[in-house]
């Protein structure tokens, strides 16, 4: 079946501007995760769903980061006012429910390079 | 907190040798899940390995084998008959079993190349 799919693959934002990136989750997974991966490190945790809770959101670096899934299935994430810092790949990941095999395993889309200028 | 460290930034092996990306974690935690990832340069992170805690047999997956030594808090990753397929880079990372939230702790990396 299909992965978690994630787009734009690549968006350029001039320093200021707003992005909204988009994850498609794999049919059926009720958690999805948003992690943060700078140039040359390992991804970090940004906020986590289940359904279309967010039940922790302590990754967030700045109240300009704000993470939605209002119907349980597609989430965005949004980046207000974006500065340099803000430059990395953004990983979606879901996982299936607790009672499937395998449900600790989290299933990675391809991420989103922002580049901010 | 829990932390995950990966020590080699970068490691070569020779087409068809064998090679070892170490990881240590640091956890208060009994129970809890580690994994490899893969991430070619496409970057689509990839799983090449899982260990649940509370087992003790060694997971092993074809050519991927781990050493997990839950004393020593330590976790590494073999690759037999190395293939040039397998160069990318390599993330250890750790998962508590039983948790409010399901987040992954990842470590720094370490950068595969394979030697034809």
């Amino acid at each position: 079946g299909a992965g978690v799919s994630q787009s734009p693959r690549y968006k350029v934002a001039k320093r200021g501007q707003d992005v909204a990136l988009r994850c498609d989750p794999i049919s059926g997974h009720v958690s999805l995760f948003w992690y943060q991966q700078a140039l040359g490190q390992g991804p970090e945790f940004l906020t986590y769903f289940q359904n279309e809770a967010q039940l922790d959101k302590s990754g967030l670096p700045s109240d300009r980061f704000f993470a939605e899934r209002p119907e349980g299935s597609v989430s965005t994430l949004k980046i207000q006012r974006t500065q340099q810092e803000d430059s990395a790949v953004y990983l979606c990941a879901s996982s299936p429910p607790s009672n499937w095999y395998s449900s600790y395993e989290q299933y990675f889309g391809p991420g989103t390079r922002l580049t901010v200028t | 907190a829990q932390t995950v460290t990966q020590s080699q930034p970068e490691m070569s092996v020779q087409e068809a040798e064998t090679v070892t990306l170490s990881c240590t974690y640091d956890t208060s935690e009994s129970d809890y899940y580690l994994f490899w990832y893969k991430q070619p340069p496409s970057r689509q992170m990839i799983l090449v390995i899982r260990q649940e805690a509370y087992k003790q047999q060694n997971a092993t997956e074809n050519r991927f084998s781990v050493n997990f030594q839950k004393a020593a808090k330590s976790f590494s990753l073999k690759i037999s008959d190395s293939q040039l397929g397998d160069a990318a880079m390599y993330f250890c990372a750790y998962r508590m079993l039983n948790s409010g939230t399901y987040k992954y702790i990842f470590g720094t990396g370490t950068r595969l190349k394979v030697l034809a």
